[in-house]
């Protein structure tokens, strides 16, 4: 399962897009790429996930690079109940979460 | 429909104690896996059963254990617990596991605590 790299944390102005980066340049051509988020004591919470083309759902976006190195989730319209960490992983037969992005939205 | 159940949802056990959870997929639902969560280690992979046989397994010693009932609900075991158990028990399921590119739903965990 491909090791996936997020900034550790980062800021958003409520009702502003939020683009969430993930590297995963080591990513195979079998691994999907999956978006969770997690709010604090909760289980993950589904965003999306994908493996070549792009993305939507009627929570977030997620866009995946032609050479599949890496992903940009946006959350288009911000809130601050989106306020959680965000874990990108690109895994086939297991989900390997790494240590995520922490995402404030602020008003 | 219903979301993933895990019970129970907080526990509290002696040190060399053993544990039990459990945990009823999403219907329709074959494969379940198990993470455990801890501020130190994060989120990690235990186990994944499909249709009652153990698929994949991650790094943890022979004290996690785990089964699959032909209704695809699962439990885990811990046994001989030590300190550093304390952890959040999460459970996932999806139709028929990441390999196939399912969307994986997470249930609310299980928190142990060991004292």
């Amino acid at each position: 399962d491909a090791k996936t790299t997020q900034p550790t944390s980062m800021d958003c102005a409520e009702g502003r897009a939020a683009n969430l980066p993930c590297n995963h340049s080591t990513i195979s051509g079998n691994e999907y790429v999956y978006w969770y988020r997690q709010i604090h004591s909760q289980g993950p919470q589904y965003i999306i996930h994908g493996l070549k083309n792009n993305e939507t759902n009627e929570m977030a976006s997620l866009i995946i690079t032609e050479d599949r190195k890496s992903s940009t989730l946006i959350l288009p319209h911000a809130t601050l109940r989106d306020t959680a960490v965000y874990y990108c992983i690109a895994g086939r037969n297991k989900l390997v979460f790494g240590a995520g992005t922490i995402l404030r939205v602020k008003s | 429909k219903a979301g993933v159940t895990q019970t129970p949802r907080y526990l509290i056990k002696t040190r060399g104690q053993q544990v039990t959870l459990s945990c009823s997929p999403i219907s329709g639902h074959r494969s379940v896996s198990w993470y455990q969560q801890t501020p130190g280690q994060g989120l990690q992979f235990l186990f994944e059963y499909f249709s009652e046989t153990q698929r994949n397994k991650g790094n943890f010693p022979g004290r996690f254990s785990g089964r699959q009932f032909s209704n695809s609900r699962s439990e885990m075991n811990v046994s001989t617990l030590e300190l550093g158990d304390s952890a959040l028990y999460l459970c996932a399921s999806s139709l028929e596991g990441s390999r196939s590119g399912n969307t994986i739903y997470f249930g609310e965990g299980s928190w142990l605590t060991v004292v």
